[in-house]
């Protein structure tokens, strides 16, 4: 069984602050490492597709970083806003599917 | 472009009754995926097709669910007989090539009510 663990499952944060949190896999049979933004009432929005070890991608003030050797990545955002309020998800790239974490829930009070 | 669009978004069946819950993929995705969201727990796997065809359906219960995906129109997820357990959001998800280098656009969901 494929398992995708994501840390920590909630987090609250001032307006300002900068937060990161993990996504663990499988370090063996790796494809690609998947994060989506899934805000409440919406549909998961991707983020980042990552697919080789030591990748970075940026976007705006969210940034990621992966490290398929260990099986980790970590999801950044500088400077929280309260519209960076969602749920975090990370995916792993199975063959042909994705698996997915549970989340991390960010909730930015401003 | 409309994006991935699911309907009904809400599904109310009584016990041993059928749902049926359709997914137009975005213009120009030809993969499609199922996922199941339970209360309090994240997306599960369910299937995956292209057109015609049912390419990996390791996360289907064995019995009364069916998915299909044909030449013409939207996905069809099929639930037979329906049971409280079957009660959850279920998400439609498309891409134009595989989750190894491309990101999936997720439909708004169908919440299914078994009363």
């Amino acid at each position: 069984i494929l398992n995708v663990e994501q840390s920590p499952q909630s987090l609250h944060v001032q307006e300002g602050d900068s937060t990161n949190f993990t996504c663990s896999f499988p370090s063996s049979n790796f494809y690609a490492l998947h994060w989506y933004r899934w805000e409440t009432a919406k549909s998961p929005e991707a983020l980042f597709v990552m697919t080789l070890n030591g990748d970075e991608k940026k976007k705006g003030r969210i940034s990621a970083t992966l490290n398929t050797k260990e099986g980790y990545s970590y999801l950044y955002i500088k400077g929280s806003q309260p519209e960076d309020s969602a749920t975090y998800l990370c995916a792993f790239c199975n063959t042909d599917k994705l698996i997915f974490g549970t989340g991390t829930r960010l909730q930015v009070f401003p | 472009n409309a994006g991935v669009m699911q309907n009904p978004r809400h599904l109310v069946r009584r016990r041993g009754q059928e749902a049926r819950l359709r997914c137009s993929p975005m213009k120009g995705h030809s993969h499609v995926y199922w996922y199941r969201q339970l209360p309090e727990e994240g997306l599960k796997f369910m299937v995956y097709l292209q057109k015609e065809n049912i390419i990996d359906e390791s996360g289907m219960p064995k019995e009364r669910f069916s998915a299909e995906f044909p030449k013409e129109g939207p996905s069809i997820l099929r639930i037979q007989q329906v049971v409280r357990g079957d009660s959850a959001a279920y998400f439609c998800a498309s891409s134009p090539r595989g989750p190894d280098s491309y990101g999936y656009t997720f439909g708004s969901g169908t919440r299914l009510t078994v009363v």
